[in-house]
C-alpha cells in the first residue's frame, strides 16, 4: 500500500546547522508530496509542497526536491534557528484523493 | 489568518462513555476531515466529508465513529462506546478544494481511562 517513511528522531543541533530530516515514499501512479510541521501546542502547518517530478518546494528557508528516480522528499535548510524546533512530519496524496498518508514524524530540537 | 478551531483541547472520558469532538472549519471551505494520531504512531485518514456525506472513510472509521455538520458552521466527530485504544489526538481539517493544502486545527487530546 501507500506508504511514507522518515528517518527516526529525534534530531538534535545546534543552531546554524545544516539540517537535513530524510523521506521516502512507496506509492502507485505520481502523488503530490508535503511537509507540515507542528509547534509545540499547534496543529499541523503546511510547509512546503511539490506536485511533480522535479519541482522543488521551498518556504521559510526550508527546501524539499521531488525525485521520483529515488522516490524521495528529503527536507533540507541551510542554517536552523531555535524556532525551528518542532514535529516534521513527510506526507503524500494520491492523484485525484483527499486523503494525505503521513509519515511518523521526526521531531527536531534546536540548542542555542 | 482563517484558522480551524477546535474544542476541547483535551477531554478525558471513561470507557464505554460517547463523546462528541468539535471543530470549527474556515468558513468558505467545502472539505473536512479527521485524523488521529495514536502517541508514538502516525497521524492516521479517518474521514472525509464533502457535501454534506461521508466521501472518503478508512478502515479504522467503523461504525463507533460518526461525523455530522449540524448547523453550517461545526464539523463534529462521534465516538460511541469509546475504548481505551481510542485514546489518541485528533485533528481536524478543512480545505477549498479536493486540490488544495489542508489547514489544520491544534487538535484535541482524548483520553479514555
Amino acid at each position: 500500500g501507500d506508504s511514507v517513511t522518515q528517518m527516526e528522531g529525534p534530531v538534535t543541533l545546534s543552531e546554524e546547522a545544516f539540517l537535513t530530516i530524510n523521506c521516502t515514499y512507496t506509492a502507485t501512479g505520481y502523488p503530490s508530496l508535503f511537509w507540515y510541521v507542528q509547534y509545540p501546542g499547534e496543529g499541523l502547518q503546511l510547509l512546503l509542497k511539490a506536485t511533480k517530478a522535479d519541482d522543488k518546494g521551498s518556504n521559510k528557508g526550508f527546501e524539499a526536491t521531488y525525485r521520483k528516480e529515488t522516490t524521495s522528499f528529503h527536507l533540507e535548510k541551510g542554517s536552523v534557528q531555535v524556532s525551528d524546533s518542532a514535529v516534521y512530519f513527510c506526507a503524500l496524496r494520491l492523484q485525484g484523493a483527499q486523503k494525505l498518508v503521513f509519515g511518523q514524524g521526526t521531531r527536531l530540537t534546536i540548542n542555542p | 489568518e482563517p484558522e480551524v478551531t477546535q474544542t476541547p483541547s483535551h477531554q478525558v472520558t471513561q470507557m464505554g462513555q460517547e463523546v462528541i469532538l468539535r471543530c470549527v472549519p474556515i468558513s468558505n471551505h467545502l472539505y473536512f476531515y479527521w485524523y488521529r494520531q495514536i502517541l508514538g504512531q502516525k497521524v492516521e485518514f479517518l474521514v472525509s466529508f464533502y457535501n454534506n456525506e461521508i466521501s472518503e472513510k478508512s478502515e479504522i472509521f467503523d461504525d463507533q465513529f460518526s461525523v455530522e455538520r449540524p448547523d453550517g458552521s461545526n464539523f463534529t466527530l462521534k465516538i460511541r462506546s469509546t475504548k481505551l485504544e481510542d485514546s489518541a489526538m485528533y485533528f481536524c481539517a478543512s480545505s477549498g478544494s479536493a486540490n488544495y493544502g489542508y489547514t489544520f486545527g491544534s487538535g484535541t487530546r482524548l483520553t479514555v481511562v
